[in-house]
């Protein structure tokens, strides 16, 4: 039971540079978030998909982009790294909000 | 706007003391309130959901409609309930299904 997956866990990009964090997950969820966690501001929402081919913007989703081409995976996408983006990223999925999120191990990421 | 609000950063108590963690939320419709934890080194997973009305690991929380609240207590704490704590608020209805708000998060430290 893998559950979710995310790679890589530790990136350090330069200004500028662009990358995918990848995360897959095994369950059969239609839903699937990624969040970004900053200390002493929680987690907050970049994007969201609720089924394959359908994505949405969360609270934060300036520099980033999102793709859900199958119910498994959900890639994030970071065009023009910021340091304003090093930050600690978990995506997560699930299957009803009364199941709980399955969280990923999360993605360190330092911007210099 | 839905708001997700935990006062306190940090909480310190010792082991066989009780412990609060406080959280405070504003939302138009009927809320769907979640506590989650991540002890280190560890994903951040599900602790207890209002609807259930269940008790997990010694902790409880009552949704208290009329105080906007949601507080997790555990009459006795451990060593090992030394974590990070999350609550969060889920969004119902429409392609907003399943999205959780996250508070900022509480560090509890249970000393020996």
């Amino acid at each position: 039971n893998a559950g979710v997956t995310q790679t890589p866990k530790f990136r350090i990009l330069k200004i500028g540079q662009s990358m995918t964090l990848q995360c897959a997950q095994d369950m059969n969820h239609n839903y699937m978030y990624w969040y970004r966690q900053d200390p002493g501001m929680g987690l907050k929402l970049i994007y969201y998909s609720v089924g394959a081919g359908i994505t949405d913007k969360g609270e934060v989703p300036n520099g980033y982009n999102v793709s859900r081409s199958t119910t498994e995976d959900f890639p994030l996408r970071l065009e023009l790294a910021a340091p304003s983006q090093t930050s600690v990223y978990f995506c997560a999925s699930t299957a009803g909000t009364y199941y709980g999120y399955t969280f990923g191990s999360g993605t360190r990421l330092t911007v210099v | 706007a839905q708001r997700v609000t935990q006062p306190e950063k940090l909480l310190s108590v010792f082991k066989g003391a009780p412990v609060e963690l406080k959280c405070n939320y504003s939302y138009s419709g009927s809320p769907e309130l979640f506590w989650y934890v991540q002890y280190s080194r560890q994903r951040l997973q599900l602790l207890l959901r209002h609807i259930s009305r269940e008790s997990i690991k010694g902790f409880t929380a009552d949704l208290n409609k009329g105080e906007t609240s949601f507080h997790l207590k555990k009459p006795f704490a451990q060593e090992e309930d030394s974590a990070m704590y999350y609550c969060a608020l889920s969004s119902r209805g429409g392609t907003s299904y399943g999205k959780l708000t996250f508070g900022q998060g509480t560090i509890l430290t249970v000393h020996p």
